[in-house]
């Protein structure tokens, strides 16, 4: 595709339950984001993947949160046991190689509610 | 910590400009960036520039760098109702993570 897309776009759960949410990068970017834009706030940062391997999950709140990217490609960010402040935008981006002169290219985001 | 700073709303005429400021404190940084969110979408790359720049223009966008006060501005020249949305400054703290500033929302009148 042209672009980064995430999938569902909302998604509404109950606070316990376990959600994945997903995002295909651009095609042949190597690097990939997850950031978290909570109401109000401009994105955090949560992990960098380069290839298959997280290069960086510093920014991930606590072991509730997962992320995987097997093959490269599309990555998977998994959230355990959700809690009411998980409700947020949960954004995705991808770069052709990582790095500080790597621009990085934004999906629309996923909307999670936790009711 | 590192704390990117802008001002939280501005209100322009159609026609007029918009200057949207943003303070960083991360001397590393090696690009500062400008992205556009617009209602329910993500991120849109609006421009960047290279910390060696002083100034660059793009359009009707013109970013300014003042490296020494560690202060980023874009102005929107001839601001249309199609502006209207919150603008972020980003600065890539000499790494892959952007550290993000809290928006400016700009409500162009018509």
């Amino acid at each position: 595709g042209a672009g980064v897309s995430q999938t569902p776009s909302n998604k509404v759960t109950e606070k316990g339950k376990y959600v994945e949410l997903r995002c295909d990068p651009i095609s042949g970017h190597t690097a990939l984001y997850w950031y978290r834009q909570s109401l109000g706030q401009g994105p955090e940062f949560l992990i960098y993947f380069q290839g298959t391997g997280a290069a960086d999950d510093s920014g991930l709140p606590n072991d509730r949160f997962f992320a995987v990217r097997p093959e490269g490609s599309v990555s998977t960010l998994k959230i355990q046991r959700t809690e009411r402040g998980d409700s947020a935008v949960y954004l995705c981006a991808s770069s052709y190689a990582g790095g500080p002169v790597d621009t990085q290219y934004f999906g629309p985001g996923t909307r999670l509610t936790v009711l | 910590g590192e704390d990117v700073e802008q001002s939280l709303f501005l209100s322009v005429r159609e026609g007029d400009s918009s200057v949207i400021n943003c303070t960083y404190t991360d001397s590393s940084s090696t690009y500062l960036y400008w992205y556009k969110q617009e209602p329910g979408a993500g991120l849109q790359l609006l421009t960047y520039i290279f910390s060696n720049m002083d100034m660059k223009q793009d359009q009707r966008l013109t970013v300014l760098l003042n490296k020494k006060d560690k202060h980023l501005s874009l102005r929107i020249a001839d601001t249309q109702t199609g502006d209207s949305a919150i603008y972020f400054c980003a600065e890539g703290a000499g790494t892959y993570k952007y550290i993000f500033g809290t928006g400016t929302r700009l409500k162009v009148l018509a």
